[in-house]
């Protein structure tokens, strides 16, 4: 589906291993969010970037996980070192105005073992 | 911040029957509801949306509802389906113009057994 493109679809990897997932959104979108999927806590919003400003990133849990977006078409998630509790579905979504509301990526299916 | 509770977490129903979500939202200022499926392995699509301008809107068997002073809304679905089966997010967020923060319910789990 176009709009948001999201790798890899599945990483594992041991624990204390270094993780960075990717996110190329379709350019024109002003809003870029990271979100964090787990059957305990449903949808978490890690992050927010406007115009590849971070504006929001109360949402990310500790300092191991990091954020950048240095252009409108690209942003990574960074995960270092990661963890077993780490393991969670990894949506980069964007905000395509109040018609279309939000267009998720496929997600990242994190695995830390 | 706002907080958005979703019941039930599952949801079982025959084919050809109905099915309901609600959701309940604490933050007064709230004006936009969506509603996201996300079926299995795939991403939240957005299905249906209401303003707090309008108390109900339907489209084909979809209906979504909100009751402003109480502060819930729920959703609907008629004549179910097989592939009416997934999980359904709500959500409420406050913003006009641009960019609306949206913050999203648990999820509904719905299984529409044939």
């Amino acid at each position: 589906d176009a709009g948001v493109i999201q790798s890899p679809r599945h990483e594992v990897t041991e624990m204390g291993q270094e993780v960075t997932l990717r996110c190329k959104p379709i350019s024109g979108h002003d809003y870029l969010f990271w979100y964090r999927q787990t059957m305990m806590r449903g949808l978490e919003l890690l992050i927010y970037f406007n115009n590849n400003v971070p504006i929001d990133d109360s949402g990310m849990p500790e300092d191991r996980f990091s954020a950048k977006m240095p252009n409108a078409s690209f942003s990574t998630l960074k995960i270092q070192p990661s963890e077993p509790r780490d393991s969670a579905v990894y949506f980069c979504a964007v905000y395509q105005g109040a018609y279309y509301g939000y267009t998720f990526g496929s997600g990242t299916r994190l695995t830390v073992v | 911040g706002e907080n958005v509770e979703q019941h039930p977490s599952t949801l079982s129903v025959q084919e050809g029957d109905s099915a309901v979500i609600k959701c309940t939202y604490s933050d007064s200022a709230s004006n936009y509801f969506p509603w996201y499926k996300q079926e299995l392995g795939k991403r939240p699509q957005l299905i249906i949306d209401i303003r707090s301008n309008v108390g109900e809107k339907k489209d084909q068997r979809i209906a979504v509802t909100l009751n402003k002073t109480a502060k819930h809304f729920s959703l609907h679905i008629t004549e179910t389906q097989p592939e009416d089966s997934a999980v359904y997010f709500c959500a409420a967020s406050i913003g006009s113009g641009g960019y609306q923060k949206v913050t999203f319910g648990t999820g509904t789990k719905l299984q529409v057994i044939p």
